[in-house]
């Protein structure tokens, strides 16, 4: 039962551009949201969450959008950079339970 | 710097011969964790310990255990690795009221 799902597999974008990254998710419980970031040979990184009473946060070149009727967020990197190119998992909680994960997109972002 | 630490990196290991990965955290958190991650998919939760309280996913297999011996430090043992269990294995650590998840990087083991 995949609750969380990440349906492109792979995303590449010119370098300076936008990348939009796209999850969907089906439990209505779940109540917090994280994206992580992760490089080859190494464990995900935490990139940045939000919980389910906003709609919208934003860290520098990194906004994550949640709408929660359609149960589905985004995350928009602006503007890409090479450096960004990594495997983004999309991941989400919900009280008193554990993380689930969506099975990430490739991004590549192209100087 | 706090962190968890996974060993070893890679591991190769022989058709049914048993092998323990292992995880250590520094960060004093709570929650360990070990998920299962295969090619293009989502990683998978096998267990969790909450201090020394283990919680077992319904759907891992019982080739899979794990042990915390304290805080610091958690093992996951396959008794009888098959070539289906060629995957890469995080750990992860969380405390009470942290959603947020530390990861280690991971140990990819190999089944040959």
């Amino acid at each position: 039962d995949q609750q969380v799902k990440q349906n492109s597999p792979s995303l590449s974008v010119q370098e300076g551009r936008i990348s939009i990254l796209n999850c969907d998710y089906t439990n209505s419980m779940f109540d917090y949201f994280l994206w992580y970031k992760k490089y080859p040979a190494e464990g995900p990184t935490f990139l940045i969450s939000i919980s389910s009473i906003k709609d919208k946060n934003e860290d520098g070149r990194f906004t994550v959008f949640l709408n929660k009727s359609a149960k589905h967020l985004s995350l928009h990197i602006v503007p890409s950079q090479p450096g960004d190119s990594a495997v983004y998992f999309c991941a989400a909680s919900a009280p008193d339970n554990d993380m689930r994960f969506g099975a990430g997109t490739r991004l590549t972002v192209k100087p | 710097d706090a962190m968890v630490i996974q060993n070893p990196r890679y591991q190769v290991t022989q058709f049914g011969k048993p092998v323990t990965l292992s995880c250590s955290q520094t960060l004093n958190h709570n929650v360990m964790y070990w998920y299962q991650q295969k090619s293009s998919q989502a990683p998978k939760l096998l267990f969790h310990y909450y201090d020394k309280d283990f919680n077992n996913e319904a759907d891992t297999p019982d080739n899979f255990q794990s042990r915390r011996p304290n805080t610091s430090f958690c093992f996951l043992d396959i008794r009888s690795p098959g070539l289906g269990d060629a995957a890469m294995y995080l750990c992860a650590t969380s405390s009470p009221g942290n959603y947020g998840y530390t990861f280690g990087s991971g140990t990819r083991l190999t089944v040959v």
